[in-house]
């Protein structure tokens, strides 16, 4: 079953708005990450957040957890036509420290639309 | 650097033939994880590999599917006797304590 869900399913948007996408699990973590898919290529990693943690930024990315509700929302800021994508959240099992020694468990996206 | 490579990128053939997909992980990276993406059940784990050893293979859908890693620079995914339910984009990643590094996928059509 798929630990995350991220909501919406879909999203378009003007260029220059900011895009918000949420993503919600199921079990315990030790972190969260995002990856990005452009069309007909692999994932590629864009942040990931600790437990312990509750808000990170990298360049217009903004990631915030809640553990208490097991959520995660994911902010792009400024957006951009090169944003347009699908957006993965991806947990690993519990005691998993993002050592890359554990396989991840994705949901099934949000594909966002940048619109010109 | 070369990110990790997969091939083919495509591969159409008949249901019943035996089909084997390729991965070279990064040079460096000691797991590797095999993956499968369809539209009804998203990216699925199917099996993955620390140091070459087989750790988790219970995303394996069936006998038919195998996986190898004979070393440390690569790895294979085998289907036999493949089936049309068994189309889908396939990837392959690897890490090395930092997170996962994606090929560019298979995309397998079984008719």
């Amino acid at each position: 079953s798929q630990q995350g869900e991220e909501d919406p399913q879909a999203l378009s948007i003007q260029e220059g708005e900011n895009a918000t996408m949420n993503c919600s699990y199921k079990t315990s973590i030790n972190n969260l990450q995002w990856y990005r898919q452009n069309s007909g290529r692999g994932l590629v990693h864009l942040i990931l957040i600790r437990s312990n943690e509750r808000e990170k930024h990298s360049g217009r990315l903004r990631v915030t957890l809640d553990t208490s509700k097991k959520s995660s929302s994911l902010l792009i800021t400024a957006s951009r036509a090169a944003d347009t994508a699908s957006y993965f959240c991806a947990t690993g099992p519990p005691g998993y420290s993002g050592g890359g020694a554990d396989g991840l468990t994705f949901g099934k996206g949000t594909h966002l639309i940048i619109q010109p | 650097d070369a990110g990790v490579i997969q091939s083919p990128r495509h591969e159409v053939t008949e249901m019943g033939q035996e089909v084997t997909l390729r991965c070279k992980p990064i040079s460096g990276h000691n797991s590797l994880f095999w993956y499968r993406q369809t539209m009804m059940r998203g990216l699925e784990l199917l099996i993955y590999f620390n140091n070459n050893v087989p750790i988790d293979d219970s995303g394996m859908p069936e006998d038919r599917f195998s996986a190898k890693m004979p070393n440390a620079s690569f790895s294979t995914l085998k289907i036999q006797p493949s089936e049309p339910r068994d189309s889908a984009v396939y990837f392959c990643a690897s890490s090395q304590n930092q997170p996962q590094h994606f090929g560019d996928g298979t995309r397998l059509s079984i008719l």
